[in-house]
């Protein structure tokens, strides 16, 4: 268990509809990242979270935003849905923002599984 | 678009063989890390690589960087049934804004 939670576990929803992720990080983390994970794409980096701003951003559809609240927790909004959003999306978090020559380590939630019908 | 990647593809082998994963890059990475997941579960950090030509192990894993920094190994010497999973490496790049480039991924069966 790396302390890192997510919900649901699980979400089927159809095309064209709007969904919400919750994370919450392991006590003490600052940083919050997602990540989606897809068999045809790989892991790939959304965006990241410290201490309730925009750290850094990676290959985030316009159709996807999310945000970090007061209390750490973070939540990654999905609209106007299509098939090729199905995906395990991630969530990560660790005490420091992770810059290059950092070598904090993200612990990483079990994830949700997404399924776009 | 940076891309990182990892070969094999697919690893099957048999309990106490050795062997090698690949991580390669175009481009010279800050930082490299590696990473096993296994089915239905997050990614788990195994080791962070700054120095170029560092070597790190990690009971019967032994982690290379290469010289320039665009490349990295992960060696595992008698494989167990335990180390079944998906091993990832992931690099940040200079002037990236800190993103995480994740490769492409090795699968590995130890079969017992």
């Amino acid at each position: 268990d790396s302390g890192v939670t997510q919900t649901p576990k699980h979400l089927i929803t159809a095309t064209g509809q709007r969904v919400t992720l919750r994370c919450s990080p392991r006590s003490g983390d600052l940083s919050v990242y997602w990540y989606q994970q897809s068999l045809d794409q790989g892991l790939q980096f959304l965006i990241q979270y410290y201490n309730g701003e925009e750290r850094a951003k990676g290959n985030i559809l316009e159709r996807f935003s999310a945000q970090q609240f007061p209390d750490l927790h973070s939540e990654l909004n999905l609209s106007s849905l299509e098939l090729g959003d199905s995906a395990l999306y991630f969530c990560a978090s660790s005490a420091r923002p992770i810059t290059g020559l950092s070598t904090d380590t993200q612990y990483f939630g079990p994830g949700t599984r997404l399924t776009v019908l | 678009t940076q891309l990182l990647e990892q070969s094999p593809q697919f690893l099957s082998i048999q309990e106490g063989e050795n062997l090698t994963v690949y991580c390669n890059s175009s481009s010279v990475f800050s930082s490299l890390q590696w990473y096993r997941q296994e089915p239905g579960e997050g990614p788990v950090l195994l080791v962070t690589v700054v120095t170029g030509g560092e070597v790190k192990k990690l009971k019967r894993l032994t982690f290379q960087f290469g010289d320039a920094r665009k490349d990295s190994s992960l060696h595992i010497t008698a494989a167990q049934p335990g180390d079944t999973g998906l091993y990832l490496c992931a690099g940040v790049y200079p002037n990236t804004g800190n993103q995480f480039y994740f490769g492409t991924g090795t699968s590995l069966t130890v079969i017992p």
